[in-house]
């Protein structure tokens, strides 16, 4: 059993809200990831980060940013949510090798 | 993109009979990696087979690897009406892109009971 967290499950919003999605992990793993999601389709890459202060962005363009100030805390921030960000947002880690672990996932619709 | 397709993107069979995923990619790897996603939630991984490796098993799993062919698949024996789900392969890239891993659009199966 994965112990990866994200919040919130489900969040509907309006066009131009700021939004923080939670992503938190207890298993002390380095490395972090986001990917987005839409309904039926593949995951693509948005952030990643290998440790505490070290974020880079991934072969998706995002509007979003994240931030790495603790190991177990990974959270992402849209800073003007659009219809266009409507999406599912996946968090993973992983240890120093092997597979992912990935959190529930957060499902966000911008009205 | 690094990943290339899975085949099928659909797939319907009855309990018991067996299921083949196939996924294609382009790059050198590290390793593939296979995960399975039930509608709405999140990722769960199911077997690793590293690029000097294949064949691996894994319960009713049966995963090959031909890097000659870039090439992978994935055998769910006996299916179950619980293996309906999404299935994902995921490589992980060559000297460039270690530790970063790229996704396949996925196999939706069904398993009719």
């Amino acid at each position: 059993e994965a112990d990866i967290y994200q919040t919130p499950r489900y969040l509907v919003i309006g066009t131009g809200k700021k939004i923080t999605l939670e992503c938190s992990q207890t298993m002390g793993h380095d490395k972090m990831y986001w990917y987005q999601q839409d309904p039926g389709m593949e995951l693509h890459l948005i952030h990643y980060s290998y440790g505490v202060n070290s974020t880079e962005k991934g072969d998706l363009s995002s509007e979003s940013t994240v931030s790495r100030i603790r190991t177990e805390h990974f959270p992402l921030t849209l800073e003007s949510a659009r219809p266009s960000h409507t999406s599912q947002y996946l968090c993973a880690s992983r240890p120093g090798s092997g597979e992912l672990f990935f959190g529930e996932g957060s499902r966000l619709t911008v009205l | 993109s690094q990943q290339g397709e899975e085949d099928p993107q659909a797939l319907s069979i009855q309990e018991g009979e067996n299921a083949t995923m196939n996924c294609s990619y382009k790059t050198s790897i590290n390793n593939l990696q296979w995960y399975r996603q039930n509608s709405g939630r999140g990722l769960v991984h199911l077997i690793l087979i590293r690029s000097n490796e294949r064949e691996k098993h894994s319960g009713r799993l049966r995963v090959t690897l031909d890097t000659s062919k870039k090439s992978s698949s994935l055998l769910i024996t006996a299916s179950r009406a619980a293996d309906t789900a999404s299935y994902f392969c995921a490589t992980e890239g060559g000297p460039y892109n270690f530790n970063k891993f790229y996704f396949g659009s996925g196999t939706k199966l069904n398993v009719k009971p």
